[in-house]
């Protein structure tokens, strides 16, 4: 079974500290996914990368900034945190490069909160 | 770039049928995916089709016309458990990227 995990399932940060979100899948999977998803808006894709040291702007990628280092590892960084930024946060990863009809399998999420 | 319209909420009792539509304009098409998310974790995989027609899996069911712009998920013999988000995403052509829909939220009553 694939397994995505990110390092927190609940964080709490106060406005302007920067704040790093980790993800972590075990699959060997060449795309991650770093996703918003708030009520309402549904989910909404900030950034991806399709290999490492490789990424492509999402939809909503002001005040954020992604880096994969290694294959199995894709971090979300916030750079000063905004209480717009206030959200639950979902990792996602899938197989196949430079297609995205293969599944995406997502992490638990993590809810960030920005007092 | 793609739009992506399903109802907002729907609610349906234990043991019935219910179909959930799912509406999408692309400026190119390469399948239609429906995913379960269970209120508070993450999205689950449930289908993926790509040719017109209906594929059915288990209690769970996905159609898919092209030539209409339209899917929908058929969930047979409901369960309390099937309470849940589904969320109807698309891939846009030559894109890595998947474009959800905004869930519908289906309530099952006893």
């Amino acid at each position: 079974d694939v397994k995505v995990t990110q390092s927190s399932r609940y964080l709490v940060k106060r406005t302007g500290e920067k704040v790093f979100l980790e993800c972590v899948q075990d699959m060997d999977h060449e795309n991650m996914f770093w996703y918003r998803q708030d009520p309402g808006l549904g989910l909404r894709l900030i950034y991806f990368s399709y290999d490492v040291k490789m990424k492509e702007k999402g939809d909503i990628p002001e005040g954020y900034s992604v880096s994969r280092e290694k294959k199995e590892r894709f971090s979300l960084i916030l750079e000063s945190a905004s209480t717009n930024q206030t959200s639950m946060y979902l990792c996602a990863s899938s197989l196949l490069s430079r297609l995205s009809t293969d599944t995406q399998y997502f992490g638990p999420g993590t809810r960030l909160t920005v007092l | 770039g793609q739009n992506i319209d399903q109802p907002t909420e729907m609610t349906a009792t234990e043991g019935a049928i219910v179909q959930i539509n799912c509406t999408y304009q692309t400026s190119g098409f390469n399948g239609l995916f429906w995913y379960q998310q269970h209120a508070g974790e993450a999205p689950t995989f449930l289908s993926y089709n790509v040719l017109d027609g209906l594929e059915e899996k288990g209690r769970f069911s996905s159609f898919l016309s092209r030539s209409k712009g339209y899917s929908y998920l058929l969930l047979k013999e409901l369960q309390m458990k099937d309470s849940a988000s589904y969320l109807c995403a698309a891939p846009g052509a030559g894109s890595y990227q998947l474009t959800f829909g905004k869930g519908t939220k289906l309530s099952v009553i006893p």
